[in-house]
């Protein structure tokens, strides 16, 4: 049973970086490859990006300029680094699983973790 | 980048009712959709997969149709249980969008 877990600092101040990262436990990082969602408090939820285990990314155009997703594979994670942070960046930050044959749904999250933007 | 129109953003209903959400894609999408339920405090849980495939484990009054641009989440019989706010989801292109989401009340 693969279980995803992002950690990471619940605090940014602003124009700092903001990193996280997701473990993998269960199953092995090169068997798939991994997405960033995030959530807004009482908002929707905003695709991040998306790598795969050979290091290839795609990012939503809209946070390209300062996104950075990678993979450890000796570590079984992923992470994601969103530089100079603003107070429109508070969120709950996920990562998922995109599962290819169901048409790359998310089939597995992580339980997500608040990351908070203030000084 | 595909834009998800989801409608209602809200509703109210009472255990029993029939429930339909609707989500229109601004460019033909196949059935490259996805339906996710939110619960709050919790990470989305998939409902349906490409359009109209249900995951082992998802209750049958889940049902999902559609293809090209417009697309129906529909829940034959609202249980208690299924209270929490749903989301719909392009996977035909990048950047993936999601539906603005439809928040299913007690009446």
């Amino acid at each position: 049973q693969v279980q995803l877990q992002e950690s990471g600092p619940g605090l940014v101040k602003p124009s700092e970086t903001l990193s996280l990262t997701c473990t993998i436990s269960g199953g092995s990082i090169s068997r798939n490859y991994w997405t960033w969602i995030r959530q807004p408090p009482g908002k929707g939820l905003e695709w991040i990006g998306y790598v795969y285990h050979s290091g290839s990314t795609n990012y939503n155009p809209s946070l390209k300029s300062r996104v950075t997703i990678s993979v450890d594979t000796s570590k079984n994670q992923s992470s994601l680094k969103l530089t100079s942070v603003t107070t429109a960046d508070t969120a709950v930050y996920y990562c998922a699983r995109p599962n290819g044959p169901w048409a790359d749904a998310l089939d597995i999250w992580g339980q997500g973790t608040m990351v908070t933007v203030s000084s | 980048d595909i834009q998800m129109t989801q409608s209602p953003s809200s509703l109210s209903a009472s255990v029993g009712d029939r429930v339909t959400i609707t989500c229109r894609a601004s460019q033909s999408i196949s059935d490259y959709v996805n339906w996710y339920q939110q619960k709050p405090g919790k990470a989305p849980k998939v409902l349906i997969y490409a359009a109209s495939s249900l995951p082992s484990g998802v209750p049958s009054r889940f049902s999902g149709s559609g293809s090209g641009t417009d697309f129906t989440l529909t829940i034959s019989s609202l249980q208690p249980e299924d209270f929490a706010a749903y989301y719909c989801q392009q996977t035909y292109s990048t950047p993936r969008t999601f539906g603005q989401g439809t928040k299913v009340e007690i009446k």
